[in-house]
């Protein structure tokens, strides 16, 4: 079981709908859990940082974490053809590595 | 600020050189992380600095692989020998505060395709 899996996708929602992106983490002793977008052939960009349990939002972002069952979400509201790009999980481990997903191509079809 | 700036940005080398990638963090940056990312293994933590020192390198691939900052401005990512199995986007990062404690501003990157 790999220590921080996504789904590679890629996801495709209509603009305006809500974009669901889930993520799961083998280690009970993570803390801290982030989500990053990125655009083909660029950097990777910090959107949300979570750290308790239950969601915190962002604007259009919402951040779900759940550690009995050791998921973290992000949903995207009223999506946007600019929110097409690969959306990466990452998770601090009990150990304090810093470990990533794979990541989800997210396309917003308009 | 200009962010963090990383040369070359594309590098074309035949197995078995030397590869120095470049990297100057954001200044006032206290931490500055190098990452790789391939297709396969997705983004890699490699080693990252606090105040210049190396904080954890469990990251790092093998010894081919060193990294070094000799000043709060700079760091270098090396790779000797190399092997065509290094080709991926290597990426420098850094924050003001460590992994946990603040946003990563991450460089543009510099592909490397090692022949």
């Amino acid at each position: 079981q790999k220590e921080v899996e996504q789904n590679s996708g890629p996801l495709s929602v209509p603009e305006g709908a809500i974009a669901s992106l889930n993520c799961t983490y083998s280690d009970r002793g993570s803390q801290s859990f982030f989500w990053y977008r990125q655009y083909s052939g660029k950097s990777p960009e910090l959107i949300m940082f979570i750290y308790s349990n239950g969601d915190k939002e962002d604007g259009r972002f919402t951040a779900q974490l759940n550690k009995a069952s050791q998921y973290v979400s992000l949903l995207i509201r009223d999506s946007q053809p600019s929110d097409s790009a690969t959306y990466l999980c990452a998770v601090i481990l009990g150990n304090e590595k810093l470990t990533f997903g794979t990541g989800t191509r997210l396309t917003i079809i308009p | 600020d200009a962010g963090v700036i990383q040369s070359p940005r594309h590098e074309v080398t035949e197995m078995g050189q030397e590869v120095t990638l470049r990297c100057k963090p954001i200044s006032g940056h206290d931490y500055l992380f190098w990452y790789r990312q391939t297709m396969m293994r997705g983004l890699e933590l490699l080693i990252y600095f606090n105040n210049n020192v190396p904080i954890d390198d469990s990251g790092m691939p093998e010894d081919r692989f060193s990294a070094k900052m000799p000043n709060a401005s700079f760091s270098t990512l090396k790779i000797q020998p190399s092997e065509p199995r290094d080709s991926a986007v290597y990426f420098c990062a850094s924050s003001l505060g460590g992994l946990a404690a603040d946003t990563q501003y991450f460089g543009p990157g510099t592909r490397l395709t090692v022949l």
